[in-house]
């Protein structure tokens, strides 16, 4: 599978900043998406880019896909508790539902 | 996570021994997938289903098995379970050749080998 990097690792943030959040890969993506899993739980899509350039709101949550098509980055502005979770990118090449994911970005919230 | 539906949520297994992970969908959906899901990792495509009678390998397909004879199941076979397979195991369907956003995941099935 194609490698995404994604970064931070993990992160412990305040409640009421804001959160950021990349990934980058060596290879293009046709598509790119953002998923939150909750402990125990399946992930579940926030955001799913399909154009270079794009930026995509959800709510709280702003998503980009990078105009070459190599990366995207994720923000949450004025976090809450109910934010904590890992969040994942993920990129789709062409049709065939092959997703390849990055490692994780784990999100704690100090209320 | 809704109409996608795995069992086990949990199996602790010897190794050597053999299971069957099941995955069931009610949407009517094309696409099937098993990924696991390792610490720092991110999730990894085991077997995939383009449809009923069709199923293709995966990013680490080895030392599984897969098949697809309706279009509702997607069962994942360990036939000799080793503790390497020790992860978290998901299945994902989608409809049609549309983009990225059909894709739906289970909630996931634990496994432990020891």
């Amino acid at each position: 599978g194609q490698q995404l990097n994604q970064s931070p690792q993990s992160m412990f943030i305040q409640e009421g900043e804001d959160v950021s959040m990349n990934c980058t890969s060596s290879s293009i993506f046709n598509t790119w998406l953002w998923y939150k899993q909750d402990p125990g739980e399946g992930p579940v899509l926030l955001i799913a880019l399909y154009k270079a350039g794009e930026l995509t709101s959800n709510g709280r949550l702003t998503a980009q896909f990078g105009i070459t098509r190599k990366d995207s980055f994720l923000n949450i502005s004025a976090s809450i508790p109910s934010d904590v979770g890992i969040y994942f990118c993920a990129g789709l090449v062409g049709v065939e539902y092959k997703l390849s994911f990055g490692a994780g970005t784990t999100v704690t919230v100090r209320a | 996570n809704a109409g996608v539906t795995q069992t086990p949520k949990f199996q602790v297994l010897k190794t050597g021994q053999s299971m069957t992970l099941q995955c069931a969908q009610d949407m009517n959906h094309e696409y099937m997938s098993w990924y696991r899901q390792d610490p720092g990792m991110g999730l990894r495509l085991i077997h995939y289903s383009v449809g009923a009678g069709i199923t293709d390998q995966g990013e680490v397909p080895n030392g599984y098995n897969v098949s697809r004879s309706t279009t509702e199941d997607f069962p994942l076979r360990l036939l000799s379970a080793a503790p390497s397979q020790t992860s978290v195991y998901f299945c994902a369907s989608s409809y049609g050749r549309a983009n990225g956003n059909t894709i739906y995941f289970g909630e996931g099935s634990w496994l432990t080998v020891v």
